[in-house]
């Protein structure tokens, strides 16, 4: 069965700290990819990252890495330098044709 | 480009009452995807097209739900008639082709509140 788990509800960060999303999958297929989406309270999904399940290092797009442990399928998302404007709602999600999507996580940056 | 677009962005409807969604895509994307949020949950898949076809409705949850393509240009989804457990945030999204590695653009989603 596909499945998506982030179990944190709620996480709080103080500004221009670093925080870490869990999210952990669970797919017997070997092609796969992981997203992170973010969706602000105006509730539009916008995409942040991506992993491959065949990419061997992990992805980087600006303040944000994805921590992808293949072995232990987890795929945390890391914010550095937090920002207020990151307070938001957000989802990993993994595709194998559909896309299967955790609970999300809500993140508030403290000023 | 335009992104993904949706309509209404709220709606309010009884018990009973229809309601239809309806989602324009990015120009060129032939795949278009409906998902649905209920409050506090997940978000679900509901159904698949490629261009006017349904690739995947294995998430619509009964028949109540009837989403159409035609032209293989705008989706709409109806719901008919609406029952309370329906209240929820519905996405569409869509993407150029429907591989693991090709992301798909959503949309702002309809907030259906049904009373």
């Amino acid at each position: 069965a596909q499945k998506i788990t982030q179990t944190q509800p709620g996480m709080f960060v103080q500004e221009k700290e670093a925080v870490t999303l869990d999210c952990t999958y669970d797919t017997s297929d070997q092609s796969y990819g992981l997203f992170w989406y973010k969706q602000p309270s105006s509730g539009e999904m916008i995409f942040l990252i991506y992993q491959g399940s065949y990419d061997e290092q992990n992805a980087t797009e600006g303040r944000y890495s994805l921590n992808f442990q293949k072995a232990r399928k987890s795929a945390n998302l890391v914010i550095s330098a937090s920002q207020l404007g990151d307070s938001a709602m957000y989802f990993c999600a993994m595709r194998v044709e559909q896309f299967y999507f955790g609970t999300g996580t809500s993140l508030t940056v403290i000023p | 480009e335009a992104g993904v677009t949706q309509f209404p962005s709220h709606s309010v409807i009884e018990k009973g009452q229809t309601v239809t969604l309806r989602c324009d895509p990015i120009s060129g994307h032939d795949n278009l995807y409906w998902y649905r949020r209920v409050m506090g949950k997940e978000i679900k898949f509901l159904l698949h097209f490629v261009k006017e076809s349904k690739q995947d409705e294995s998430g619509m949850p009964n028949n109540r739900f009837l989403a159409e393509r035609t032209g293989g240009t705008y989706s709409t989804l109806k719901v008919q008639p609406a029952e309370l457990e329906d209240s929820g945030v519905y996405f569409c999204a869509s993407s150029q082709a429907a591989v693991y590695y090709n992301e798909q653009f959503f949309g702002p989603g309809t907030r259906l509140t049904v009373l």
